[in-house]
């Protein structure tokens, strides 16, 4: 199976500030299969990136990504308080889908 | 909007059949652009994903669970389902149903709140 490798594991940023995540894959995500989520305690996961650059709907365009092959990333321009949750990949090209262990965006 | 909801015993005993229901509302189960899902998240692990099906009944599953999971979909109530059988503390967790956009294997485009499941006598 496809193991997803997400860093950091913890981001403390303030409200304004530039965030890159990463996501990098064992092996090539078949036609760039790739999406990322937003998880918030309680909540549902939200789903924002697909295909890994298409904005999902009604997500706003601070939410950006990118990526080919085996290595991605979600980037939000600047940060919302709204923002600080959990952000996991997910690699829909190839059985069994697999995600990533996620990284915690906090405030510092 | 679509809502999708889980239910289902919170506990189960080891060795026993863990069962959970996902009800749709606000659109059809019978979508042909869609597979619906069940994900599970154990305590302080990452997110797996169990196994999809078509509202045709055809199934895709995990195959570190495949021997355990059936996974059925009731088109006249909306609702699909989940078993896991011989249940074990490794099967303690947040079990989410989702709906997934049918894109190679499925991504989540709307998820459930998600329902902790705790295997224990």
């Amino acid at each position: 199976e496809i193991v997803l490798t997400q860093s950091p594991g913890t981001l403390s940023l303030s409200p304004g500030e530039r965030v890159t995540l990463s996501c990098r894959t064992s092996q090539t995500v078949s036609s760039n299969y790739l999406a990322w989520y937003q998880h918030k305690p309680g909540q549902a996961p939200r789903l924002l990136i697909y295909g890994a650059s298409s904005r999902a709907t009604g997500i706003p365009d601070r939410f950006s990504g990118s990526g080919s092959g085996t290595d991605f990333t979600l980037i939000i321009s600047r940060l919302e308080p709204e923002d600080f949750a959990v952000y996991y990949c997910q690699q829909y090209g190839t059985s069994p889908l697999t995600f990533g262990g996620g990284t915690k965006v906090e405030i510092k | 909007q679509l809502q999708l909801q889980e239910s289902g015993p919170g506990l189960v005993k080891p060795s026993e059949t863990l069962s959970l229901s996902c009800t749709v509302s606000g659109g059809s189960i019978s979508s042909t652009g869609h597979y619906w899902g069940w994900i599970r998240q154990p305590p302080g692990r990452e997110l797996e994903w169990i196994g999809n099906v078509f509202y045709s009944g055809i199934t895709y599953y995990n195959p570190s669970l495949k021997s355990r999971v059936t996974i059925s979909v009731d088109t006249s109530k909306n609702q699909f389902s989940l078993s896991l059988s011989s249940a074990t503390a490794a099967d303690t967790a947040v079990y989410y149903c989702a709906r997934l956009l049918k894109w190679g294997w499925g991504f989540g485009d709307n998820w459930g709140q998600g329902t902790l499941v705790t295997v224990s006598s």
